[in-house]
């Protein structure tokens, strides 16, 4: 069961436009959500992150929207760069449970930034 | 520099042994954890320990063990048990303060 998901494998867009990566999940007790980009053969680099109280938490080029009633978030790059070409993990956890920290994660996009 | 170390970044084993995957961190965090990428699953989580001497199961434990003797290290054994151990493993520490995790640089463990 499959409790968050990144629908699109990948997205490649061009230079200076803007990315949207998008993220779904479908436990209701998740309340804490986390961006994490990948580079190849190396760990996932934290990103960006938003508490289920908030709708929006924006971090220079990045940006990340929260609608609860569709448990759907999305990540958005504005303006894109090549350097931003990596894999993209959304995670959520129950930030108030006991296991608060083990992250459940999608199965990441890979995004293209052409220059 | 603080962070996570892990080793040995690559590794082959014949089918049937044993091998020990080493985690290491120096950020003084009290979670630890251990994760499997297989293409198209993203990240999914074998073991985590929030204490020293304490761990738990994650959601593909089978064919795993690890231990937790010291608040720096957690190693991850791959038994000969694992029906399909190749794969990209990650181990990952935090301080339980954001969820956010900080993760090593990875081991590939293949198995011939």
């Amino acid at each position: 069961d499959q409790q968050v998901k990144q629908n699109s494998p990948s997205l490649s867009v061009q230079e200076g436009r803007i990315s949207i990566l998008n993220c779904d999940y479908t436990n209701s007790m998740f309340d804490y959500f986390l961006w994490y980009k990948k580079y190849p053969a190396e760990g996932p680099t934290f990103l960006i992150s938003i508490s289920s109280i908030k709708d929006k938490n924006e971090d220079g080029r990045f940006t990340v929207f929260l609608n609860k009633s569709a448990k759907h978030l999305s990540l958005h790059i504005v303006p894109s760069q090549p350097g931003d070409s990596a894999v993209y993990f959304c995670a959520a956890c129950n930030a108030g449970g006991t296991s608060y920290g083990k992250l459940t994660f999608g199965q990441g996009t890979i995004l293209t930034v052409h220059p | 520099d603080g962070g996570i170390t892990q080793s040995p970044k690559y590794l082959f084993r014949k089918e049937g042994q044993n091998v020990t995957l080493s985690c290491e961190q120096n950020l003084n965090h009290d979670a630890m954890y251990w994760y499997r990428q297989d293409p198209g699953q993203g990240l999914r989580l074998i073991y985590y320990s929030q204490i020293v001497n304490d761990f738990q199961k994650g959601d593909i434990a089978e064919g795993y063990s690890v231990s937790r003797e010291k608040k720096e290290s957690f190693p991850l054994t791959v038994t000969s048990a694992q029906k399909n151990p190749t794969a990209f493993y990650l181990c990952a520490s935090s301080n339980g303060g954001t969820g956010e995790l900080f993760f090593g640089e990875g081991s590939r463990l293949t198995v011939l």
